[in-house]
């Protein structure tokens, strides 16, 4: 069955620093979605993206976040200038078909320190 | 506006016991239901999903939902628990518009006790 990969599945960065998170989508797919999961809480949406363009975002979604799908196979997610907050699991996922739920990736943990 | 409610963050059952997790949702417009299943330091699995037709939905690892609107709830089922259950579990909910987000609740912590 094909997978959303995610990489890395682990990221250390300091404070300040920006990060890219990157997803492969399963490649039929048309509709692309980040969220996050600080530890211990729930899964909270970030972003929808669908034809170049984002489609939904969330408050938590601010001007340090930016969504990208470069080249037609790879979503990125960017933190321009991370903060200690920012540490959570990263989720990517895609949609493929009307009624069949979003294929999620495995995640990325990020670290800020 | 959709919501989803999971009562009890964390439930204990003897190993052998039946499961029940409760979630109860809001939403304006029909709903597509899903539980999915956290093992630690992994990603999310999805058990078992509710668009439309049967209320009754089986799902993977002897799990199984049931979609009942008067209640607005979708509470998930096991009915013989074992220690590999051992987890967290999420009730989410989606829209039937195409490209809608998932909203999540919480999430519940299963204990399987010996």
């Amino acid at each position: 069955e094909p997978e959303v990969t995610q990489t890395p599945s682990h990221q250390v960065t300091q404070m300040g620093q920006e990060v890219i998170l990157r997803c492969v989508p399963i490649s039929n797919h048309l509709y692309f979605y980040w969220y996050r999961q600080i530890l211990g809480q729930k899964v909270e949406f970030l972003v929808s993206f669908y034809n170049n363009e984002i489609s939904e975002k969330s408050e938590i979604f601010d001007d340090q976040f930016s969504v990208e799908r470069p080249d037609g196979s790879n979503f990125t997610l960017k933190i321009r200038s991370t903060k200690l907050e920012d540490s959570a699991m990263y989720f990517c996922a895609s949609l493929g078909t009307e009624g069949q739920p979003q294929h999620f990736g495995d995640g990325t943990r990020l670290s800020i320190l | 506006a959709q919501s989803v409610t999971q009562l009890g963050s964390h439930v204990s059952v003897s190993e052998g016991a039946l499961v029940l997790l409760r979630c109860n949702y809001s939403s304006s417009v029909p709903p597509y239901l899903f539980w999915y299943v956290q093992y630690p330091n992994q990603g999310l699995q999805l058990l078992l999903k509710y668009t439309t037709g049967a209320t009754l939905v089986k799902g993977i690892n002897g799990f199984e939902a049931e979609f009942k609107k008067s209640e607005t709830s979708f509470h998930l089922t096991k009915p013989s628990a074992h220690m590999s259950d051992a987890a967290e579990y999420f009730c989410a909910v989606t829209s039937s518009n195409r490209d809608d987000k998932i909203i999540f609740g919480k999430g519940t912590r299963l204990h399987i006790l010996p």
